[in-house]
C-alpha cells in the first residue's frame, strides 16, 4: 500500500534552515510527483511547491522563492524540502502529498505530517 | 488571506445535507475544471474527497458530490453522519506557476 512517512518534529531558531523528508513506499517512485503543504496552527492549508522524482523539475510558489528547495534521492524513494532564513510565521505542520495523474494538482496520499517550531 | 473564499463554518442534523461553497476567480476556479476537496479530521492529514469538480475517488462514498458554475464550486454531502465532522478546504489549479491554491477551510459541525 502506498505510504508517505516523513521525519519528526523540529525546533529551529529564527535564521535557521530546516530540512523535512518523506519517504514513499507501495509504488514507483519516480513515477508520481509530489507536493509540499503546510498548515499553521489553527490556520488552513497553504500550497508550497512541486517536485519531480524522475526528472528534478520543481516550481514553488512565489512566497517562497529563494527560500525553499525539493530534492529527492532516488535510492531510498526519498523527497525532501529545505526551507531557509526561517522566521516565527513558518511555524507549521509541513506535509508531503503525492499528485494524483490522472488530474493536476490533487492529491490523493499524504505523509502523517512533520511540525517544525520556529522560536528564539 | 486565502486565495479561494470558504465559508467558516457550516452545520447540519444528521441525515439532512449541507453544502460549501468555494469562490475563486477566472484565473482559478473558473478557468480550469481541477477543482478538488479534501476533509481533515483534527491532528490527522487531509483526505482526498472530489476531484476535478465532482469525481470522486475509490472508497468515499456517494454521499459526497462536487459541482461548478462560474468561478464558484460546491461540495455537497447528503445524509449528514456524525464522522462528516471536520473541517474541508477546496483547493484549484491556478496555472503552471502558481499550481495550487486553498480555501480557508470550512468547520462543518453536524449537530
Amino acid at each position: 500500500q502506498v505510504q508517505l512517512v516523513q521525519s519528526g518534529a523540529e525546533v529551529k531558531k529564527p535564521g535557521a534552515s530546516v530540512k523535512v523528508s518523506c519517504k514513499a513506499s507501495g509504488y514507483t517512485f519516480t513515477s508520481y510527483y509530489m507536493h509540499w503543504v503546510r498548515q499553521a496552527p489553527g490556520q488552513g492549508l497553504e500550497w508550497m511547491g512541486i517536485f519531480n522524482p524522475s526528472g528534478g523539475y520543481t516550481s514553488y510558489a512565489q512566497k517562497f522563492q529563494g527560500r525553499l528547495t525539493m530534492t529527492r534521492d532516488t535510492s531510498t524513494s526519498t523527497v525532501s524540502m529545505e526551507l531557509s532564513s526561517l522566521r516565527s510565521e513558518d511555524t507549521a505542520v509541513y506535509y508531503c502529498a503525492r499528485d494524483y495523474p490522472p488530474s493536476t494538482t490533487v492529491f490523493d496520499y499524504w505523509g502523517q505530517g512533520t511540525l517544525v517550531t520556529v522560536s528564539s | 488571506q486565502s486565495a479561494l473564499t470558504q465559508p467558516r463554518s457550516v452545520s447540519g442534523s444528521p441525515g439532512q445535507s449541507v453544502t460549501i461553497s468555494c469562490t475563486g476567480t477566472s484565473s482559478d476556479v473558473g478557468g480550469y475544471n481541477y477543482v478538488s476537496w479534501y476533509q481533515q479530521h483534527p491532528g490527522k492529514a487531509p483526505k482526498l474527497m472530489i476531484y476535478d469538480v465532482s469525481k470522486r475517488p475509490s472508497g468515499v462514498p456517494d454521499r459526497f458530490s462536487g459541482s461548478k458554475s462560474g468561478n464558484t464550486a460546491s461540495l455537497t454531502i447528503s445524509g449528514l453522519q456524525a464522522e462528516d465532522e471536520a473541517d474541508y478546504y477546496c483547493c484549484s489549479y491556478a496555472g503552471s506557476h502558481t499550481f495550487g491554491v486553498f480555501g480557508g477551510g470550512t468547520k462543518l459541525t453536524v449537530l
